[in-house]
């Protein structure tokens, strides 16, 4: 079975432009992470979706970060405007119930210049 | 609010030595449950335990065991004969949640750099 499908795996930008990370959770998780891995700040949950509904979004570090899951197989992470502090990993990560283990994606590395 | 600390930033031994991981956590909830994760250097995150927090009874997986202990709120992870290839970040995750069905937030340790030596 494909696991958690994230893209892309690197970007690279420059401070000011959108940045759209993508996620495909595995096929019939409820729901869906998303984490952000900094040397400052380690893993931190951003928000999480139970059938594509936001529950949980109080991660979110500020008005520019937004993130849909207009269906079950899809979710993305949007910012906008990147700034350099934003550069980390982000994670998606998928559960099949709310506390089954989250199976993670190969993460996105973010660099923004 | 959880709390989730591992207190050794970073583990170096030798091969075949064996080796725990410390992991102590803070909760208010009775009912939760205890994650580990390994990051090797590739740099994805692999799911290795879930414990919750009715089963005290200690796990062995193959070199690999865990001690759960609620009277000292520790959740502690031994590699036995380690080898160069379990050379990772190990994390370790506390979830609050009332029933197995309701969303919980995950909250990590900060991570225990483990390098084996040959």
């Amino acid at each position: 079975d494909a696991g958690v499908i994230q893209s892309p795996r690197h970007e690279v930008t420059e401070m000011g432009q959108e940045v759209t990370l993508r996620c495909k959770p595995i096929s019939g998780h409820d729901y869906l992470f998303w984490y952000r891995q900094t040397m400052m700040r380690g893993l931190e949950l951003l928000i999480y979706f139970n059938n594509n509904v936001p529950i949980d979004d109080s991660g979110m570090p500020e008005d520019r970060f937004s993130a849909k899951m207009p269906n079950a197989s899809f979710s993305t992470l949007k910012i906008q405007p990147s700034e350099p502090r934003d550069s980390a990993v982000y994670f998606c990560a998928s559960s099949l119930l709310g506390n089954q283990p989250q199976h993670f994606g190969d993460g996105t590395r973010l660099s923004i210049l | 609010a959880q709390k989730v600390t591992q207190a050794q930033t970073e583990i170096s031994v030798v091969e075949k030595e064996d080796v725990t991981l410390d992991c102590v956590y803070e909760t208010r909830d009775t009912t939760y449950y205890l994650f580990w994760y390994k990051q090797p250097p590739s740099g994805e995150l692999v799911f290795l335990i879930r414990r919750n927090s009715f089963d005290e009874q200690n796990e062995i997986s193959g070199r690999y065991s865990w001690n759960f202990q609620k009277s000292t709120s520790s959740f502690n992870f031994t590699i036995t004969a380690s080898q160069v290839v379990d050379s990772a970040v190990y994390f370790c995750a506390l979830s609050e949640a009332k029933r197995e069905t309701s969303g919980s937030r995950l909250t990590f340790g900060e991570g225990t750099q483990l390098t084996v030596n040959p």
